[in-house]
């Protein structure tokens, strides 16, 4: 039972690149949440989703899209990355009904 | 007002101390309460929920004041295994959307 996972662990892109992070979950979990942390922020909930085949937008969602084709998996992607989206990106999910979110490890972002 | 707003901190504590986080919430509408843990550099975990009537685990207790829109975090006989920085959570209602302070980093020294 490996929780939450997230591919990559760390990342650097050029100004105007795409990428997709991927976020797993093995424990059949219903909701899956993308967020992001900046130094001197709090978490602030970029896009989530309450079950395959539907997302939402959260706080801040421009710049980002997202997927969820399996219940257990959650995609990130930049379309075309911008140095404001350097950041650490924590993806979380929970059991519907249920309050306390399981967070992965986390994607270290660095955009040039 | 910022959505959930905390001590700025950094708290710094000798080993055996007592010490004390605050937290205050802007929406009167937030139905559940959280103190998330954080180390440094890892992802966030779940410390404890906070309820109306106080909570405790060991060396750790909880409280809300929804009058007052404040919740606290008290740490007993700090450890150094207790230096992280600690977040306080909201949920807002629906669909578990959290809402995250910027945190308060505790530093236990020996």
């Amino acid at each position: 039972n490996a929780g939450v996972t997230q591919t990559p662990k760390f990342r650097v892109l050029k100004t105007g690149q795409s990428m997709t992070l991927l976020c797993a979950q093995d424990m059949n979990h219903e909701y899956m949440y993308w967020y992001r942390q900046d130094p001197g922020m709090g978490l602030r909930l970029i896009h989530y989703s309450v079950g395959e085949g539907t997302t939402a937008k959260g706080e801040v969602p421009d710049g980002y899209n997202v997927s969820r084709l399996k219940k257990q998996n959650f995609l990130l992607g930049l379309e075309s990355a911008a140095p404001s989206q350097t950041s650490v990106y924590f993806c979380a999910s929970n059991i519907a009904g249920r309050d306390t979110q399981y967070f992965g490890p986390g994607t270290r972002l660095t955009v040039l | 007002r910022k959505e959930v707003e905390q001590d700025p901190g950094p708290f710094n504590v000798p080993e055996g101390a007592t010490v004390a986080f605050n937290c205050t919430y802007s929406n009167s509408a937030s139905q559940s309460f959280f103190w998330y843990r954080q180390d440094c550099r890892k992802e966030p975990k779940l410390l404890m929920s906070v309820y109306s009537s106080g909570n405790e685990d060991g060396r750790f207790t909880a409280q809300l004041n929804r009058a007052s829109q404040y919740i606290s975090l008290l740490i007993r006989d700090s450890k150094l295994s207790d230096s992280a920085t600690y977040l306080c959570v909201v949920n807002k209602g629906g669909y578990s959307t959290l809402t995250f302070g910027k945190g308060t980093m505790l530093l236990v020294s020996p």
